[in-house]
């Protein structure tokens, strides 16, 4: 089972809705990221918390806000979103600061479609 | 970062070594070798890294040339669940920072029984 749970796993919502995806981590971390892989695309990175404060924010459109309470969970919150962010939306998490090297720790994911 | 080019597509025997080749023509000094890989419906999973060392864990080997321009990993017995997509990413480390890894299109690497 992955340290990074991601609920739900699927989401279909229309594009007037307003909804949130979850990710939570149980691995001790302090730095937590969303990514989004569209069809046959690698993957992009989207946004990056370090100690809760987010430290990149990749030219993402505004109807994407992230936000992180604290430092084992990340939420990204979606409202008027277009047919073309349907997309696996991954979040990940690390831990900033350690001496050698911290691989980055993946959910499993969450399978947006818009409609 | 260094651009990395990988294969698009390998195949692979069930049981055999599977060898999966990188080239980083303009790596730079400071700059490391990781690879990940995706299995289907998952998230990316961290397979090892290394400098200028050849590298072994439970996972994998990697090999790197002594010029660093390209490197290889290799699975020793490939299994059916090591299908997936291998990427192979060069980056300096962040020193106290956070990872900001560019994932490209990687390998799919099918193994056949």
């Amino acid at each position: 089972e992955t340290g990074v749970t991601q609920t739900p796993r699927h989401l279909v919502m229309g594009m007037t809705n307003k909804k949130s995806l979850k990710c939570e981590q149980h691995l001790g971390h302090n730095a937590m990221y969303w990514y989004k892989q569209s069809a046959k695309k690698p993957l992009e990175l989207m946004f990056v918390y370090s100690l809760e404060e987010r430290v990149e924010n990749n030219s993402v459109p505004s109807r994407f806000s992230p936000e992180c309470p604290n430092s084992s969970h990340l939420f990204l919150h979606l409202h008027t979103l277009q047919p073309e962010d349907s997309a696996l939306y991954l979040c990940a998490s690390s831990q900033d600061g350690t001496r050698g090297y911290s691989p980055l720790h993946f959910g499993n994911g969450t399978r947006l479609t818009v409609t | 970062d260094a651009k990395t080019t990988q294969p698009t597509s390998m195949d692979c025997a069930e049981g055999r070594a599977a060898n999966l080749p990188c080239n980083h023509s303009t790596i730079s000094g400071n700059e490391y070798v990781y690879w990940y890989r995706q299995i289907h419906s998952q998230g990316p999973q961290y397979i090892i890294h290394g400098l200028k060392n050849n590298e072994t864990n439970e996972m994998a080997s990697l090999i790197i040339t002594e010029d660093r321009k390209s490197s290889t990993l290799i699975l020793p017995h490939a299994t059916l669940r090591d299908t997936a997509v291998y990427y192979c990413i060069v980056r300096a480390t962040t020193q106290g920072g956070s990872e900001k890894l560019v994932f490209g299109k990687g390998t799919k690497l099918t193994v056949n029984p």
